[in-house]
């Protein structure tokens, strides 16, 4: 089955700097690639995704970034700010429908 | 809340005790989950129903029973817990091909067993 590893487990940065968040997975039939952000005691919440078929996506402050060859994709998150403080969790969605997550990462802003 | 919600939010249980988590949908989707998460571990996905039919039984113990009475509403039945089984369940929902569409979570149940 689909293995999905999240690098680094945590991450602290300062307002303004960008960050960065890699998965792997190995499924090479993967073509949906979710990532979702989990505030203390809320639900996850999608902020972007991307499929197969692109390369990099954009939405404001946010990207994601894939590499079907190396089978790898990044979240980067630019000028940070104490509200993107949260746990994010990348998934990977192989030939079937279910997602398989990575362990996480808690992301901490310093203000 | 809107969306998906679940209930209880907070749930303590004995080992013999025998209780059941409610999520409902109001997104009209058609597939719902279940998922366990635990400290860290990755999220765990536990069963998925599609039209009211299980498609997916990720080798949960049978003490966990999962039942799907209507697309909206999903139920997942406890007994004979173990400690091992605390932590946050949640629910999700979905719409359309279960391939496609991103999935809708709820706010969860946090159980402990003791």
């Amino acid at each position: 089955g689909e293995n999905v590893e999240q690098h680094p487990s945590t991450l602290s940065v300062q307002e303004g700097d960008s960050a960065v968040i890699k998965c792997t997975y190995s499924d090479s039939a993967s073509n949906y690639f979710p990532w979702y952000k989990q505030e203390l005691g809320k639900r996850p919440q999608l902020i972007i995704d991307i499929r197969s078929n692109v390369g990099e996506k954009k939405d404001q402050r946010i990207a994601v970034t894939l590499n079907k060859t190396a089978k790898h994709f990044s979240l980067h998150i630019t000028e940070t700010q104490p509200e993107d403080s949260a746990v994010y969790f990348c998934a990977a969605r192989g030939s079937n429908y279910k997602l398989t997550f990575g362990k996480g990462t808690l992301l901490t802003v310093n203000p | 809340e809107t969306g998906v919600t679940q209930t209880p939010r907070h749930l303590v249980m004995g080992m013999t005790n025998k209780k059941s988590l409610k999520c409902e949908q109001h997104l009209g989707h058609n597939a719902m989950y279940w998922y366990k998460q635990s400290a860290k571990k990755p999220l765990e996905l536990m069963f998925v129903y599609s039209l009211e039919e299980r498609v997916e039984n990720n080798s949960v113990p049978s003490r966990f029973s999962p039942e799907c009475p209507n697309s909206s509403h999903l139920f997942l039945h406890l007994h004979t817990l173990q400690p091992e089984d605390s932590a946050l369940y949640l629910c999700a929902s979905s719409q359309g091909d279960l391939r496609t569409y991103e999935q809708y979570f709820g706010p969860g149940t946090r159980l402990t067993v003791t």
